[in-house]
């Protein structure tokens, strides 16, 4: 079974910085692997989709990169700003199925 | 579009009570599919559906039940609540139902749900 982790489960940092969010999983045979947001009290919100034959994906200030040999994603966050704490999320989808496994999560703290 | 909608927001039950939490999407998607959110757990699917009339297990489908008559509706059955079944519930959809890697995952805004 796959199993997906997400390390450190809650970071704080000040306004301006770059940051590194990480998420290894177990099972190297993706499809794809999906990072998403989730603000207190609501649900998820997809921030960038990595196709298992692409090695990253940008948007804005976000950029995802998938290392599917060594089993690990990271989502780097360039110059941080205090709307964007929330829970970060990464899941993956295996090849053969038809579910996500998700991580439990990085909460974010972005301190003005 | 209204995307992905769920109602109630809240609910409390007594255990042993039943219920069926809503599930609504607009925008003709194929794959719907049921999580629960646990502290420390994460997300984990419990049912899910790739087209009317087509549903199958996740990976905590005791004590719930789905069905799938309509492209638009998928809506999730507690058969005898329980204290253990108390938690946060989303509903996600997302276009594909041949995989559901190709697409992005819509997900509505959540049922928290306590049995005492």
């Amino acid at each position: 079974k796959q199993e997906v982790t997400q390390i450190p489960a809650a970071l704080s940092v000040p306004e301006g910085e770059n940051l590194v969010l990480n998420c290894s999983f177990t099972d190297s045979a993706i499809y794809n692997l999906q990072w998403f947001r989730q603000d207190p009290g609501k649900g998820l919100t997809s921030l960038l989709l990595i196709q298992s034959s692409q090695r990253e994906q940008t948007s804005g200030r976000l950029n995802a990169s998938l290392d599917k040999s060594s089993g690990r994603s990271t989502l780097y966050i360039a110059a941080s700003q205090p709307g964007d704490s929330a829970t970060y999320l990464c899941a993956v989808v295996p090849n053969t199925g038809n579910q996500f496994y998700f991580g439990t999560g990085t909460s974010l703290t972005v301190i003005p | 579009n209204a995307g992905v909608t769920q109602t109630p927001k809240f609910q409390v039950l007594k255990t042993g009570q039943s219920m069926t939490l809503q599930c609504a999407q607009d925008m003709n998607h194929e794959y719907m599919s049921w999580y629960r959110q646990d502290p420390g757990m994460g997300l984990r699917l419990i049912h899910y559906s790739v087209g009317a009339g087509i549903t199958d297990q996740g990976e905590v489908p005791n004590g719930y039940n789905v069905s799938r008559s309509t492209t638009e509706d998928f809506p999730l059955r507690l058969l005898s609540a329980a204290p253990s079944q108390t938690s946060v519930y989303f509903c996600a959809s997302s276009y594909s139902g041949t995989h559901i890697g190709t697409d992005t995952q819509y997900f509505g805004p959540g049922t928290r749900l306590t049995v005492l």
